[in-house]
Formats: structure tokens, C-alpha cells, sequence
């Protein structure tokens, strides 16, 4: 079955520097969502990206979708405290309903 | 106000017995969906339902019953034959199941403790 594989788990860095975490499915993706978990709190819709290739973004935050529309990246410049939390991707397989989860990387900001 | 609700935020259990979690949404959403959050893990979909009166099994659904009788409504039952129920649940919904953009909206979520 469709698998969404992400990393690192963990990534630990000084405020100010970059963070990036990487999404990979093992079927090709109608769409890629990403969402924000604070520590304690619920899952918070960031973003969808559609089209092959696709770049969005938001303030600090940079999202893409691969080419081949199987992988996905979310790369945060300058690192703030306020953006510690868990970064999961959700890719929806092409044809299906489902959507599947990456098992999270969990941002640590150290002031 | 809209949104999604779960209660109780904080539900302790003892071994063996049933559990129901309530899910509430008034966003006029068709989609709702479950999910099992483990400490350090993702998200695992336990139920979903497309449309009112209609569900379907997710990747871990034994052990766990739902119904969807309202559209605002999804309530989960945890069972007593869930083998390893403490968890953080989660409750979901989207526009709609298809189509092209389907962001979810999560609850709060409720966490459960069986002793």
C-alpha cells in the first residue's frame, strides 16, 4: 500500500538557522499537504500543493513538489522559536481518497 | 463560531470497558475522519466517512466501532477488544472526501488513558 516516508525524525538547531524535512511516497501523489502540530495542541493545516514542480510561500516557509509529483520539501529560513512543533506531510494517492500521514520531524529551536 | 469539537479532553478508563469519543463539527463539512496519535508518532487513520449514514475501515480499525448518523456528528467507540486503546485520538474533517483540495480541520483531540 501507498507509504509516506519522512525526515529526520528530529532536528535540533540554534534560532537562526535553516530546517528543512523532506517528504517521500512510494506512489505518485494527487496532492501533498503540510501541517504544523505545536507541542500539546492538534494539527494545523499549512498548505497544498497540486502541480508537478510546484513552489508556494509563506513568509519564512518554502514548500515543493517534485517533479515527478513523489516527494515534497518544506524548508524554513532564519528559524524562529515560535516554529518549534511537529512538521507532518499528507500525500493523497492518485485515485484514491485516503490521505496518508509522514510520520512527523519534530523541530526543536534552541534561543 | 465555527469549528470541530471533542469531549472530553481527558478520559481515563478501566481495562475492559468501552469508551465512546464524541466528535462534533458545524463547518457543513461531508468528510470526518479518526486518528491515533501515539507519543513521537504520526498520524494513523483509524475510521472515515465520506458522507452521512456511510463509513469505511482506515489502516487500524479493529477494535474501534463509529457511526455517522448526522453529518455534524462522528462519534468513536473504543473497545474492549482495542488491545493497547491509551492513545491521543483525534477527530477530522474535510469539504469533501474527493476533489482536488480537501484541507482537514482538526479537534483538540481526546486523551484517552486506560488503566
Amino acid at each position: 500500500g501507498q507509504q509516506v516516508m519522512q525526515i529526520p525524525q528530529y532536528q535540533h538547531v540554534q534560532e537562526g538557522e535553516d530546517f528543512t524535512t523532506y517528504c517521500n511516497s512510494s506512489t505518485t501523489l494527487s496532492n501533498i499537504q503540510w501541517y504544523k502540530q505545536r507541542p500539546g495542541g492538534h494539527p494545523v493545516f499549512l498548505i497544498q500543493l497540486v502541480k508537478s514542480g510546484e513552489v508556494k510561500k509563506q513568509k519564512r516557509l518554502t514548500f515543493q513538489f517534485g517533479e515527478a509529483k513523489k516527494n515534497s520539501s518544506l524548508h524554513i529560513t532564519a528559524t524562529q522559536t515560535t516554529d518549534v512543533g511537529t512538521y507532518f506531510c499528507a500525500g493523497r494517492d492518485t485515485g484514491g481518497f485516503k490521505t496518508i500521514f509522514g510520520a512527523g520531524t519534530r523541530l526543536f529551536v534552541k534561543a | 463560531d465555527g469549528g470541530i469539537t471533542q469531549s472530553p479532553k481527558y478520559l481515563f478508563r478501566k481495562e475492559g470497558q468501552n469508551v465512546t469519543l464524541s466528535c462534533e463539527q458545524n463547518l457543513n463539512h461531508d468528510a470526518m475522519y479518526w486518528y491515533r496519535q501515539d507519543p513521537g508518532q504520526g498520524l494513523r487513520l483509524i475510521y472515515y466517512s465520506q458522507i452521512v449514514n456511510d463509513f469505511q475501515k482506515g489502516d487500524i480499525a479493529e477494535g474501534y466501532s463509529v457511526s455517522r448518523e448526522k453529518k455534524e456528528s462522528f462519534p468513536l467507540t473504543v473497545t474492549s477488544a482495542q488491545k493497547n486503546p491509551t492513545a491521543f485520538y483525534l477527530c477530522a474533517s474535510s469539504i469533501s472526501g474527493g476533489g482536488a483540495y480537501n484541507e482537514q480541520f482538526f479537534g483538540p483531540g481526546t486523551r484517552l488513558t486506560v488503566l
